[in-house]
């Protein structure tokens, strides 16, 4: 079965600056995807980031970078010029390529974001 | 267009009492599939539906069980509550099942359990 790990259940980080939220996973399976999700106090679930496992590059949308490495099956979220609204619970998540939606979450990190 | 809308957003029932909860995905969506978030275990998948079949379940007890329609609507149902059934429970909606298509989440039903 799969799992996915995220060790840091704080963060904190300053207005302007950048921080790397962690995120491994375990799985034996060769295809598959891997999502950043944020979720503000309003509940609803946000997509951030999404990166296909059998794509090298790695993903980029904004301000958000992940660096994903197969190998170590790490998948680290940087988000860059953190901004008060950047404030909120974020989830990695697991997707197997293989006939389903369903998404493995990891316990998630609560990020902090101060002036 | 609209989002995934979750009905009702609030929700207090009582142990033993049965409770139904709806999803209507974005138009054009034709997978939902439905997650428990609670403080102690997180985000757990429950079940996901395509063209009004279950394609797969979590590992929760047959108390708990969904269904779709055919206009992609979807419901769970909890059936004699316990008050460990307290949770968030969020929905999301993709184009298609099983396919490389992002999700959207709703903003969840939050059931109480008294």
């Amino acid at each position: 079965a799969q799992t996915v790990t995220q060790s840091q259940p704080e963060m904190s980080v300053q207005e302007a600056e950048t921080v790397t939220l962690s995120c491994t996973y375990d799985t034996s399976e060769s295809d598959y995807y891997l999502f950043w999700y944020k979720q503000p106090p309003s509940r609803q679930m946000i997509l951030v980031i999404r990166q296909e496992a059998y794509k090298q590059q790695n993903a980029t949308e904004n301000r958000f970078s992940v660096n994903f490495q197969k190998a170590a099956k790490s998948f680290s979220l940087k988000i860059s010029d953190s901004q008060l609204g950047d404030a909120a619970m974020y989830f990695c998540a697991y997707r197997s390529a293989q006939n389903t939606d369903k998404l493995i979450f990891g316990t998630g990190t609560r990020l902090q974001v101060f002036p | 267009k609209a989002g995934v809308t979750q009905t009702p957003r609030y929700l207090i029932k009582t142990r033993g009492q049965q409770v139904t909860l709806s999803c209507s995905p974005i138009s054009g969506h034709r997978s939902v599939s439905w997650y428990q978030q609670t403080p102690g275990q997180g985000l757990q998948f429950l079940f996901e539906y395509f063209s009004e079949t279950q394609r797969n379940k979590g590992n929760f007890p047959g108390r708990f069980s969904g269904r779709q329609f055919s206009n992609s609507r979807s419901e769970m149902n909890v059936s004699t509550l316990e008050l460990g059934d307290s949770a968030l429970y969020l929905c999301a909606s993709s184009v298609l099942w099983g396919a490389n298509y992002g999700y959207t989440f709703g903003s969840g039903t939050r059931l109480t359990v008294v």
